[in-house]
């Protein structure tokens, strides 16, 4: 299947920094970048929905100020965790769609590894 | 009610048993994914499905669109199986059910 993946992999900071994530699609264009976050022991809820070139959709309950997110080219996506807390700890997964070859597979989302965020 | 129900939440296996994991789900869909995360929190996409059946080695996952159910089948299962096993499904956006812990053991 196509390769996504995400840096970095895990992070700890300091309550109060901004930390940025990155999702890459290494061998496809992705129209369509999505950004989960993943609490301990739960599914993934949806945060966002990014199209390149366009404002972010966010779900309800996401507060778009402190998590930023940019879509500016097919193949990056960027999540900025602004003014961290340690509530935002948590496990955040990008994935990607796009059109992954002739395969009639342009529906199907590709999950990136995941970056695992601490905040002290 | 949520809108994607897994069963079994957790399932104990031993190794070369054959394991099944159900979804149900309340939405009409345009598709449906089987994801497996390991421990590590990677996810894989294991299958989509729209209709019928699909196989992938030991793994077959199965649709019925009227029923609004689908099936993950594992055939000799290993231990390297042991993972969370999602169900999600997809109707402009994807919407996870809770998963199913899957420990396989030797």
């Amino acid at each position: 299947g196509a390769v996504v993946s995400q840096h970095p992999s895990w992070v700890i900071c300091k309550s109060g920094t901004s930390v940025k994530i990155e999702c890459r699609s290494l061998d496809f264009q992705a129209t369509t970048m999505f950004w989960y976050r993943q609490f301990p022991k739960q599914s993934l809820m949806l945060m966002a929905t990014s199209n390149e070139g366009s404002k972010a959709t966010y779900e309800q309950g996401v507060e778009k100020d402190k998590f930023l997110i940019n879509h500016a080219s097919l193949t990056l996506s960027t999540l900025t965790v602004t003014s961290a807390h340690p509530e935002d700890s948590s496990f955040y997964i990008c994935s990607a769609r796009g059109l992954a070859g002739g395969d009639g597979r342009h529906n199907e989302q590709f999950f990136g590894p995941g970056t695992r965020l601490t905040v002290l | 009610k949520n809108e994607v129900e897994q069963s079994p939440q957790n399932l104990t296996a031993q190794e070369g048993e054959f394991i099944t994991i159900n979804c149900s789900y309340s939405v009409g869909i345009s598709a449906l994914h089987w994801l497996q995360q390991h421990p590590g929190g990677g996810i894989v996409s294991l299958f989509m499905l729209s209709s019928g059946k699909k196989k992938h080695g030991r793994l077959i996952a199965t649709i019925n669109i009227q029923e609004k159910h689908s099936s993950l089948h594992i055939t000799a299962s290993h231990p390297r199986d042991s993972a969370v096993y999602i169900c999600a499904v997809s109707y402009g956006k994807l919407t996870f059910g809770q998963g199913t812990i899957l420990t396989v053991h030797p």
